[in-house]
């Protein structure tokens, strides 16, 4: 069964300080992986997407994750925290012929002045 | 500009009351989902549909009713069997090979 864990439901980081969100997935085939981030009331905006490409993968508003196979992992990093990056993040995973995604259960960040 | 239209934002049900949240799309995409989510656990699949005039259940569709009878449309109804309704709905929206577009969603609450 496909299953995608968060380490952390509530992450706290000061402002210019490295962001690092853990993502880890469960599939005995390579998934396609995704981050979304929400904001309070709203809709889930991708940040980025794997998809088989290249393993380290840029996405929007500095943000990068890099898929490894050997440790089932995609984690999100961002180097600098930025005030506006105060959220809460999902990590998801489909398999490339299936049309459901399994989220993870979201990390809120917390960015502290 | 293309996107996902949830209406109304904000959605108030007395106890044993049917609603039904709107979820419009123009991207052309042909799968549509929708998820509840609760605090702290994540989004959960209530029902999802590929092609019009088809829909399969996701892992919480007790309670829940959807149509799927235009590409751009695939309303939710919360029925007066879902004992739990009061939750933020997400619609979500997919073209093959892609990842999914969301709505701003609607919060229910029941009253």
């Amino acid at each position: 069964a496909q299953s995608v864990t968060q380490l952390g439901s509530h992450v706290s980081v000061s402002e210019g300080a490295l962001v690092l969100l853990r993502c880890n997935y469960s599939s005995s085939v390579p998934p396609y992986l995704f981050w979304y981030v929400q904001y309070p009331n709203q809709g889930l905006q991708l940040l980025l997407k794997y998809t088989s490409a290249a393993t380290l993968v840029k996405g929007i508003n500095g943000f990068e994750a890099e898929f490894k196979k050997s440790e089932t992992s995609f984690h999100l990093t961002k180097p600098s925290a930025h005030m506006s990056d105060a959220a809460e993040y999902f990590c998801a995973q489909v398999l490339y012929n299936f049309n459901k995604f399994y989220f993870g259960s979201g990390t809120k960040l917390n960015v502290k002045p | 500009d293309g996107g996902i239209t949830q209406s109304p934002k904000y959605l108030f049900r007395k106890e044993g009351q049917n609603v039904t949240l709107s979820c419009e799309q123009n991207l052309n995409h042909d799968a549509m989902y929708w998820y509840r989510q609760d605090p702290g656990q994540g989004l959960r699949l209530i029902y999802y549909s590929q092609i019009v005039n088809d829909f399969q259940k996701g892992d919480i569709a007790e309670g829940y009713s959807v149509s799927r009878e235009k590409k751009e449309s695939f309303p939710l109804t919360v029925t007066s069997a879902q004992k739990n309704p009061t939750a933020f709905y997400l619609c979500a929206s997919r073209r093959r090979g892609g990842g999914y577009t969301f709505g701003s969603g609607t919060r229910l609450t029941v009253v």
